[in-house]
């Protein structure tokens, strides 16, 4: 069964830091472009980065560019989200989505079930 | 960036009522738009891509329809479980990618 499971979400304090993590299953991860997507409370759904299949490139949205980074380890089916300097408004709820395509980039075909993030002193 | 505008924001439908949602690029995105399914609590769900396609296990009653800048996903016959917030998104202009801001379809 094609499966996508985060983990590490938390209460942090402003400009801590939190490591999110996302285990797949189900398909052959290694060949799959991977992207983390958030949404705050009550609001609409925001890509935050993308990393290709075999990690060669990495995207970021401007709102977490030089404060996020985004890594997998196909040996270990897991993609990671490294997030530095955190804000207030980085409270969310985090996703890890699978591209569709095996080249780049199409629809987000599998979502994780979600890991809250609260950024608050 | 491309914005994605969704019309409207909440659409209040009976069931077994037709819903027509509404999405609009700033420019043209050609057929490379989704559109996902979010329940409460719940993560989305990819309904349609390439602007028409229904996704794996979708039922025949939700199609999309459109390209460019204007699109339409319509639900045929509202079945209970059809009551959720809508999103589109553009997967034309990547590396960034952007949603529509959602329609809330609720029970009228």
């Amino acid at each position: 069964q094609v499966q996508l499971v985060e983990s590490g979400g938390g209460v942090v304090q402003p400009g801590g830091s939190l490591r999110l993590s996302c285990a797949a299953s189900g398909f052959t991860f290694s060949s799959y472009g991977m992207h983390w997507v958030r949404q705050a409370p009550g609001k609409g759904l925001e890509w935050v980065a993308f990393i290709r299949y075999d990690g060669s490139n990495k995207y970021y949205a401007d709102s977490v560019k030089g404060r996020f980074t985004i890594s997998r380890d196909n040996s270990k089916n897991t993609l990671y989200l490294q997030m530095n300097s955190l804000r207030a408004e980085d409270t969310a709820v985090y996703y890890c989505a699978k591209d569709s395509s095996t080249s780049c980039c199409d629809a987000f075909d599998i979502w994780g079930q979600g890991t809250m993030v609260t950024v608050s002193s | 960036e491309i914005v994605m505008t969704q019309s409207p924001a909440t659409l209040s439908v009976s069931p077994g009522e037709r819903a027509t949602l509404s999405c609009r690029a700033s420019q043209s995105v050609s057929s490379n738009l989704a559109w996902y399914q979010q329940k409460p609590g719940q993560a989305p769900r990819l309904l349609i891509y390439g602007a028409s396609t229904r996704a794996t296990g979708i039922p025949a009653r939700f199609s999309g329809s459109g390209s460019g800048t204007e699109f339409t996903l319509t639900i045929s016959s509202l079945q209970s479980e059809d009551f959720a917030v809508y999103y589109c998104q553009q997967y034309n202009n990547w590396p960034l990618w952007t949603f529509g801001q959602g329609t809330k379809v609720e029970i009228k």
